[in-house]
């Protein structure tokens, strides 16, 4: 099925840095979302934007929706050791469909 | 914020056999359901859509006779996987859309281990 390009595949950084990752796409998406997956469990919706440029912000948690609306950025700011996890874009165009990014594969060391 | 209780969370089943898992929006209704599934390390790959009250709608390559999809009510969406065999084995989450809102919710998850 079709993904989106999301990089760094994976990350190892010290508590306390900064975080940046984003989410790339050879379609047009209207809405983007980026979730947060813990082992064994479900993806837990972090932000939702819904409009090109926009920027959004959830506590230490900043995203963007790309001004071309095919790409996505999410920024942690100040990481903590419960940062880790699987961080994944959505991206939805006309219809009710999402698709899912590659995955971004956090780890903080404290 | 809105909740999606699915179940079981694990099931363990003989080769050859269904097994069914639902998955339920507990504080809204929900008009679409998705089904995906996860391999280890892997992304989210979307299995198909259902809207209440009509038939699925199933990605390329995904075998519709053998992941039966129901979504009977606006809250109900089960997942039967008929004969299962060992390569069924995965993790299989669905998630609801919200009537009016454009965020999907997940449930937490099914880890399905055919033996």
């Amino acid at each position: 099925g079709q993904q989106l390009n999301q990089s760094p595949q994976s990350m190892f950084i010290q508590e306390g840095e900064d975080v940046s990752m984003n989410c790339t796409s050879s379609s047009i998406f209207n809405t983007w979302l980026w979730y947060k997956q813990d082992p064994g469990e479900g993806p837990v919706l972090l932000i939702a934007l819904y409009k090109a440029g926009e920027l959004t912000s959830n506590g230490r948690l900043t995203a963007q929706f790309g001004i071309t609306r095919k790409d996505s950025f999410l920024n942690i700011s100040a990481s903590i050791p419960s940062d880790v996890g699987i961080y994944f874009c959505a991206g939805r165009s006309g219809t009710y469909k999402y698709i899912f990014g590659t995955g971004t594969r956090l780890k903080v060391l404290a | 914020g809105a909740v999606v209780s699915q179940h079981p969370s694990r099931v363990i089943c003989k080769s050859g056999t269904s097994v069914k898992i639902e998955c339920r929006s507990l504080d809204f209704q929900a008009t679409t359901m998705f089904w995906y599934r996860q391999f280890p390390k892997q992304s989210l790959m979307l299995m198909a859509t259902s809207n209440e009250g009509s038939k699925a709608t199933y990605e390329q390559g995904v075998e519709k006779d053998k992941f039966l999809i129901n979504h009977a009510s606006l809250t109900l969406s089960t997942l039967t996987v008929t004969s299962a065999h060992p390569e069924d084995s995965s993790f299989y989450i669905c998630s609801a859309l919200d009537r009016g809102r454009t965020e999907a919710f997940f449930g937490q998850g099914t880890r399905l281990t055919v033996v």
